[in-house]
C-alpha cells in the first residue's frame, strides 16, 4: 500500500508570496494532521482535519489555513510568507480522529525554504 | 512551543551497546508516543504507552512511563547502525485534542559501526 504522499518535495519561494501544499493520505485514512518542522526542533502541529472539517488549530497565525476534500487529500495554504516560514512542513495521516488508538503517519514532508 | 524535552539532546554509543533516551513533559496525558526520523525525512511510529501503563516492550524497544514525574525513557537494546536517527517523543492533551500531539525537541542518537 501506498503511505501518505507530499508534493512537492522541495519548493523555494520568496517573501510575501503564497503557496499551497498538497498531501494524500493512506487509503482508508479520514485524518490528515499538518506539522511544521523547523531544522532541529520537534514538529509543531498546524492543523488536524477529520471527515472534512477541521478537529484542531494550533499556535500558528490566520496566514496559515488549510482544507480536506471528499477523498481526504488535503491542502496546507499559507499567505504572505515570511522567512520565518521556512520548514519542514510534514503532513501525517490516521485511521481515526483519536491519536490513542491510532498513531500518526508521516509523509515525507516538503522542504519550503523562503528567501 | 514544545510540551517536553528530551535528554540528551545528543548521543553516540557504539554498536551492540545500549541507548537511552529520556523525556519530559508539563502537563497531564492520555498517552506519550515515541517516533523515530530519519535526517530529512517522515517520522515513523515506534510505539505508544498509554497514561495507565508503566512499561511497554516491542522488538528491542522498552519504554516506561511515569506520570508522577511526568516523564518516560526509551531503550533501544543491542543497538545497530541502522537505529541512528532522531527519536521525539509526543504527549497528547488530557482532554482528548484529536491528533494534535506535542513534541519534545528530539534526541539525535548516531550508533557507530
Amino acid at each position: 500500500d501506498a503511505g501518505v504522499t507530499q508534493s512537492p518535495t522541495h519548493l523555494i519561494k520568496t517573501r510575501g508570496q503564497h503557496v499551497t501544499l498538497r498531501c494524500s493520505p493512506i487509503s482508508g485514512h479520514k485524518s490528515v494532521s499538518w506539522y511544521q518542522q523547523v531544522l532541529g526542533q520537534g514538529p509543531q502541529f498546524i492543523f488536524q482535519y477529520y471527515e472534512k472539517e477541521e478537529r484542531g488549530r494550533g499556535n500558528f497565525p490566520d496566514r496559515f489555513s488549510a482544507r480536506q476534500f471528499p477523498n481526504y487529500s488535503s491542502e496546507l495554504n499559507v499567505n504572505a510568507l515570511l522567512l520565518g516560514d521556512s520548514a519542514l512542513y510534514l503532513c501525517a495521516s490516521s485511521l481515526t480522529a483519536e491519536s490513542y488508538n491510532s498513531p500518526l503517519h508521516f509523509g515525507n514532508g516538503t522542504r519550503l525554504t523562503v528567501t | 512551543s514544545q510540551q517536553g524535552e528530551e535528554d540528551p539532546q545528543a548521543l553516540s554509543i557504539q554498536e551492540g551497546e545500549n541507548a537511552t533516551m529520556n523525556c519530559s513533559y508539563k502537563t497531564s496525558i492520555n498517552n506519550l508516543q515515541w517516533y523515530r526520523q530519519n535526517s530529512g525525512r517522515g517520522l515513523v511510529h515506534l510505539i505508544l504507552i498509554r497514561s495507565n501503563e508503566r512499561e511497554k516492550h516491542s522488538g528491542r524497544l522498552r519504554v516506561t512511563l511515569d506520570t508522577s514525574k511526568k516523564s518516560s525513557s526509551l531503550l533501544i537494546t543491542a543497538s545497530r547502525a541502522a537505529d541512528t536517527a532522531s527519536y521525539f517523543c509526543a504527549t497528547d492533551a488530557e482532554s482528548g485534542a484529536g491528533n494534535m500531539l506535542t513534541f519534545g525537541g528530539g534526541t539525535r542518537l548516531m550508533v557507530k559501526p
